[in-house]
């Protein structure tokens, strides 16, 4: 049974970086791609950037470019989002997906239990 | 970049009724790319429908997706209790890559 564990809930200053991991089982974790969605308080969606493990290859959303990196350790089958900078906008829950590739590659089929980030001076 | 515009924003209906859910693009999308998920309070989003019309493992029948090029819907035959939630749909890009989520439809018990 595929499960994504992420880490747990983070406060952090106002200008700090914060990292979250995602550690994947139940599955071939070089076969998938693994993306970071966030969620602030009351809102919806919104997809930051994901990474193609087998390849090391990250795509950023436009709005996060520079601000945000994602890494992957094949070795532990963990995906890891740092974003820095933080501000107060940010506070919101972090959820890994797996999304595929090729025919699969446009949806999320698991996600993480998410990882709540709290940007508070 | 394309938007998706879900409506309504909320949907009030009792146990046992039909909710027909819409979710419009504001450029054509590949039927290929739609998705739709569930999100129940303080759970991670789930998938329901991909390909806009393909039920995922172990979504029971009540659920369907149809529409195409920019209008998508996503249709719950009969409501059971467990079914009210909030709902996103998803479209993704190639070019570059990228994933976007409507803006959410919260179905609530009448």
């Amino acid at each position: 049974q595929v499960q994504l564990v992420q880490s747990g809930a983070e406060v952090k200053k106002p200008g700090s970086s914060v990292k979250v991991s995602c550690k994947a089982s139940g599955g071939t974790f070089s076969s998938y791609t693994i993306s970071w969605v966030r969620q602030a308080p009351g809102q919806g969606l919104e997809w930051m950037g994901r990474i193609i493990p087998i390849l090391g290859i990250a795509n950023y959303a436009q709005k996060f470019q520079g601000r945000v990196t994602i890494t992957a350790d094949k070795s532990t089958s963990t995906a890891y989002m740092e974003l820095s900078s933080l501000r107060s906008e940010d506070t919101a829950v972090y959820y890994c997906a797996r999304g595929g590739v090729g025919a699969t590659v446009s949806y999320f089929d698991y996600w993480g239990q998410g990882t709540l980030v709290t940007v508070s001076s | 970049e394309i938007v998706l515009t879900q409506s309504p924003g909320t949907l009030s209906l009792s146990p046992g009724e039909r909710a027909t859910l819409s979710c419009r693009a504001s450029q054509s999308v590949s039927s290929s790319y739609l998705a739709w998920y569930q999100q129940k309070p303080g759970q991670a989003p789930r998938l329901l429908i991909y390909g806009a019309s393909s039920r995922a493992t172990g979504i029971p029948d009540r659920f369907s997706g149809s529409g195409s090029g920019t209008d998508f819907t996503l249709t719950i035959s009969r409501l059971e209790p467990e079914d009210f939630a909030v709902y996103y749909c998803q479209q993704y890009g190639s070019s570059p890559p990228t994933w976007t989520f409507g803006q959410g439809t919260k179905v609530e018990i009448k």
